[in-house]
């Protein structure tokens, strides 16, 4: 079983537009992390995200994204104007110990 | 810049041959290292990890996997593959201090019946 669940597992958008994924842990954690898998490539680290702030992100973590945890359990990496080449496997993961991280199932996004 | 470099990018193999996977890292400094396994249409497992100590490990359904620190290497074995280990194998590091996984770009590994 994953430690995390996403939703949706599927995202579907047009260039441009906003789109919000989400990620609900199992159990309650403070430390999360965005990654993407484009199609082909490496999983590529976006943000960690510890007691609600940003603690650590990648120079691919730019102006259009973001994360919150708007409600205090789920965790959402939204993307402002997704781009073609946003389209790529999004992987939420929850920190255990001794720096271990445990990911969800994914979200495919595809933007036409 | 830190990477991590899986050289096999697809191994085939037949049931009960043995699998050995490499992985390198470059990065002078202190790592802890694990191995992700992905099922087809699963997410990310984590197979083994190492943080310190015995440099062999041993890990879920009989897979271990040796640092070698003057090599920069930490390659997963199996003696013996089974048809229900076909899947995407991903070598990762994290450095000391920080949050990211770095990745290599994964192995996918077929075994044949």
């Amino acid at each position: 079983e994953p430690e995390v669940t996403q939703t949706p597992s599927h995202q579907v958008t047009q260039m441009g537009q906003e789109v919000i994924l989400r990620c609900v842990p199992i159990s309650n954690h403070l430390y999360f992390y965005w990654y993407r898998q484009i199609l082909g490539q490496k999983v590529e680290f976006l943000v960690s995200f510890y007691n609600n702030e940003i603690s650590e992100k990648s120079e691919i973590f730019d102006d259009q994204f973001s994360v919150e945890r708007p409600d205090g359990s789920n965790f959402t990496l939204k993307i402002r104007s997704t781009k073609l080449e946003d389209s790529a496997m999004y992987f939420c993961a929850r920190s255990g110990t001794s720096d271990t991280q445990y990911f969800g199932p994914g979200t495919r996004l595809t933007v036409l | 810049a830190q990477s991590v470099s899986q050289h096999n990018h697809h191994v085939i193999l037949s049931e009960a041959a043995s699998l050995e996977l490499g992985c390198n890292y470059s990065y002078g400094g202190t790592v802890n290292l694990f191995w992700y396994v992905q099922y087809p249409g699963q997410h990310l497992q984590l197979l083994l990890k190492y943080f310190s100590g015995d440099p062999l490990v041993k890990g879920i359904k009989g897979f271990e996997a040796e640092f070698i620190k003057s090599k920069f290497s930490f390659n997963l074995r199996k003696p013996s593959v089974q048809w229900s280990d076909t899947a995407e194998y991903f070598c990762a590091v994290i450095l000391y201090n920080t949050d990211k996984l770095i990745f290599g770009t994964g192995t996918r590994l077929q075994v044949f019946p």
